[in-house]
């Protein structure tokens, strides 16, 4: 079974800096893309990050480009997410999902998501 | 980057009725590339379609979509009462993956 859990998340400061991993089992992680997906209290799905299977392509959603930083550990079944001078509007729980096998299949796996609070 | 826009906000229904929810792009999505996916309070979210019309493993019949360029449409044929939830449209060609702001559906 396909499992991907999230940690990390917790309350920060504006300015801090904060790393998200995101374990998963159950495939191959090595030869799937990865993705970072956040929800702010209450509103609608924002992407955030991307990263291909061999760590060759990594994109970015525009508000955090810069500052937030995609990296996997295929050795450890590891996603990371480094986020970097965090603002209030970072706030928000943060999903890994998992590519499908191939370039059309969409996002079929999600972890459960971790809560970021950044608040003074 | 392409922004998705999704039509209407809310969808007030009743279990058994139809539901028709649009999703624009504001430029061509390659390859048709669209997604929608179905939140319930405090899920993560659960791919319903995927390639604009292809059901995902394990979604019943009554969901399909359709669609292609800029235009796409989630489509529930019957209303079941799990289906109250609210719907996300998402394009995941090339650089860069967006959402749509999403569209809910409540029970009138």
């Amino acid at each position: 079974e396909v499992q991907l859990e999230e940690s990390g998340g917790g309350l920060v400061k504006p300015g801090d800096s904060l790393r998200l991993s995101c374990a998963g089992s159950g495939f191959s992680f090595n030869t799937y893309g990865l993705n970072w997906v956040r929800q702010a209290p209450g509103k609608g799905l924002e992407w955030v990050a991307s990263i291909s299977s061999s760590s060759s392509f990594v994109y970015y959603g525009a508000p955090v480009m810069g500052r937030f930083a995609v990296s996997r550990d295929n050795a450890n079944n590891i996603l990371y997410l480094q986020m970097s001078d965090l603002r209030t509007d970072d706030t928000a729980t943060y999903f890994c999902a998992r590519d499908g096998p191939n370039v059309s299949s969409g996002w079929r796996h999600w972890g459960r998501g971790t809560l970021v609070a950044v608040s003074s | 980057e392409i922004v998705l826009t999704q039509s209407p906000g809310t969808l007030s229904l009743s279990p058994g009725e139809r539901a028709t929810l649009s999703c624009r792009a504001s430029q061509n999505i390659d390859d048709d590339l669209v997604a929608w996916f179905q939140q319930t309070a405090g899920q993560p979210p659960m791919l319903l379609i995927y390639a604009a019309s292809r059901r995902a493993t394990g979604i019943p019949d009554r969901f399909s979509g359709s669609g292609s360029g800029t235009d796409f449409t989630l489509t529930i044929s019957k209303l079941e009462p799990e289906d109250f939830a609210v719907y996300y449209c998402q394009q995941y060609g090339g650089s860069s993956r967006t959402f749509g702001q999403g569209t809910k559906v409540e029970v009138k």
